[in-house]
């Protein structure tokens, strides 16, 4: 069975610093997709960025990255520049690439960006 | 931008009450599903659907029950509700092995 491991219940850092946070999968698969998902206070989930597994090259979004390390089925997103913006839940999830099109959803971060 | 919505954005209820979650998308997504949230918690897939005429229950048990009669439109039926159903209802759509866009959710109080 797939899984998503988030090990980090929580992280806080100054503002304008950089923040990695973590995320492990567990899969047989070996075409799938990743995703970081951004939910704010006001609770809208927001796609971050997103990764298939079939790229070597990781995916940037502006002050977002990854860091998609196949062997070791992990999948970190760095957020650079931090802003109090980005104080948000951040979710970890997975789904196979055929057939099942549901996602495999991580227990979420919480990320407080202080002023 | 996605274009997905869902009323109302906040309930409030006594028991027993039957209610009708509305979640509408305009981007012809064939693939639609409902998430049950606890307050900073994961998500619990509950409802899904890949098409019209196509419902499916998701990893968590519920009591609700859903229909797809139209491709635009995905709505969450609570028969009789209670306490228990206090949560936030998320619901999302998708094309095939794309991204799931989600609406701003319905947070659900019952007395």
């Amino acid at each position: 069975a797939q899984t998503v491991t988030q090990s980090q219940p929580e992280m806080s850092v100054q503002e304008a610093e950089t923040v990695t946070l973590s995320c492990t999968y567990d899969t047989s698969e070996s075409n799938y997709y990743l995703f970081w998902y951004k939910q704010p206070p006001s609770r809208q989930m927001i796609l971050v960025i997103r990764q298939e597994a079939y790229k070597q090259q990781n995916a940037t979004e502006n002050r977002f990255s990854v860091n998609f390390q196949k062997a070791a089925k992990s999948f970190s997103l760095k957020i650079s520049d931090s802003q109090l913006g980005d104080t948000a839940m951040y979710f970890c999830a997975f789904m196979i690439g055929w057939g099942n099109y549901q996602l495999i959803w991580g227990a979420g971060t919480k990320l407080i960006i202080k002023p | 931008e996605a274009d997905i919505y869902q009323t109302p954005r906040y309930l409030v209820i006594g028991t027993g009450k039957k209610i009708t979650l509305e979640c509408s998308q305009t981007m012809g997504h064939d693939k639609m599903y409902w998430y049950q949230q606890d307050p900073g918690m994961e998500l619990h897939l509950i409802h899904y659907s890949y098409g019209v005429n196509s419902t499916e229950k998701g990893d968590l048990s519920s009591e609700s029950t859903v229909s797809r009669i139209r491709t635009e439109h995905f709505p969450l039926t609570l028969e009789s509700a209670r306490p228990s159903h206090t949560s936030q209802y998320l619901c999302a759509s998708s094309e095939s092995g794309g991204t799931q866009y989600f609406g701003p959710g319905t947070r659900l109080t019952v007395l």
